[in-house]
This record gives structure tokens, sequence and C-alpha cells, in this order.
């Protein structure tokens, strides 16, 4: 079945430093999105990105959809104490509401 | 709106005990699906529906049930708990055509 892989598991930075996230699919993905989740609480929807190679940005986060559509990042450039939880990448093979999670990539930043 | 609301917050079951989580939504949401969370596993797709009347397996079914009567109401079934359901579960909801999942805030379930 498809499946999603995300590293690293975790990750600890500096306050300032930057921080990316991996996400690998064992199949080709109609659209992948990405979630966060702060402590204690749940999953929030970041972004979703559908084309091959497309690029966004959200402030000081940038998110990369892989030319063969099968793997993305996210990259958070200076981060701060706010940025601390958990992220999550998602894939869709279908337009169905089934989401495939990966592991996730849990951020700390000491101040 | 309220959004996406799982019930209860906190739950803890003996080994062989059945319950019920409930979902439920008042978006008019079409897909509803229900994870697991654990440490180092990510979330996990127990069940999803697309809508009333329809369910499907995800990637960890085995020991859940599953209904979707109505649009709004997601019920997850543990017929006899184990101490491997011992979890932090999700509901989410999707529009269809949308791209958004919306979560609720989750259930602790302990199983001893």
């Amino acid at each position: 079945g498809q499946q999603v892989m995300q590293i690293p598991q975790y990750q600890h930075v500096q306050e300032g430093e930057d921080f990316t996230t991996y996400c690998n699919s064992s199949t080709t993905l109609s659209n992948i999105q990405w979630y966060k989740q702060r402590p204690g609480g749940h999953p929030v929807f970041l972004i979703q990105l559908v084309k091959s190679g497309e690029v966004k940005k959200q402030k000081r986060l940038t998110f990369q959809f892989g030319e063969a559509k099968k793997n993305s990042s996210l990259h958070i450039t200076a981060t701060q104490t706010t940025d601390v939880g958990t992220y999550f990448c998602a894939g869709k093979t279908s337009n169905t509401g089934k989401l495939i999670f990966g592991q996730g990539t849990t951020l700390q930043v000491k101040p | 709106n309220a959004g996406v609301t799982q019930t209860p917050k906190f739950q803890v079951l003996k080994t062989g005990q059945s319950m019920t989580l409930q979902c439920a939504q008042d978006m008019n949401h079409e897909y509803m699906s229900w994870y697991r969370q654990d440490p180092g596993m990510g979330l996990r797709l127990i069940h999803y529906s697309v809508g009333a009347g329809i369910t499907d397996q995800g990637e960890v079914p085995n020991g859940y049930n599953v209904s979707r009567s109505t649009t709004e109401d997601f019920p997850l079934r543990l017929l006899s708990a184990a101490p491997s359901q011992t979890s932090v579960y999700f509901c989410a909801s999707v529009q269809q055509g949308a791209t958004e999942a919306f979560f609720g805030q989750g259930t602790r379930l302990t199983v001893v």
C-alpha cells in the first residue's frame, strides 16, 4: 500500500538556525499537504502543493514538491520558539478524503 | 460552527471492554476519517468514509468498526479493547473538492 516516509523524526535547533524536514512517498501523489501540530494539540493545515516542482512560501516557511511528485520538503528559515511542534506531510493519490500521513518531524527550538 | 467535535477527551478502559468514540462535524463535509497517533508512528489511518453509508478500511483497521449513517456523525467502535489500542485518536473531515482536513481535539485512550 501507499507509504509516506518523513525524516528526521526529531530535530533540535538553536533559535535563529534553519530547519528542514523531508517527505518521500512510495507512489506518485496527486498532491501533498503539510500540517503542524503544537504540543498537546491537533494537526492544523498549513498548505497544499499540487503541481510538479511547485514551490510555495509562507513568511519564513518554504514548501517544495518534487518533479516526480513523490517527495516534498518544508524549510523554515531562522527558527523561532513559536515554530516548536510536530510537522507532518500527508499525501493523496486520488481525489478522495484518504490522506496518508508521514511519521512527522518534531522540532524543538532552544532560545 | 463548532467544526469537528470529539467525545470523550479522555477515557480509561479495561482490557476486553467495549466503547464508542464519537465524532461529529457541522460543516456538511462528505469525507471523514479516523486516525490514531502513537509516538514515532505519526498519524495512521484507521477507517474513512466518503459519504453517508460508505466506509472503507485504512492502514490499521483491525479491532475497530465504523459506520456512517449520517453526514454529520462518524463513530469509531472498539469491540474488545486491548492495551495495544492505547493511543490518541483523531477524527478529521474534508469538504469534497477542497483540500484542508479539519481535525477534532482528539481522544486520549488508555487501555489497562
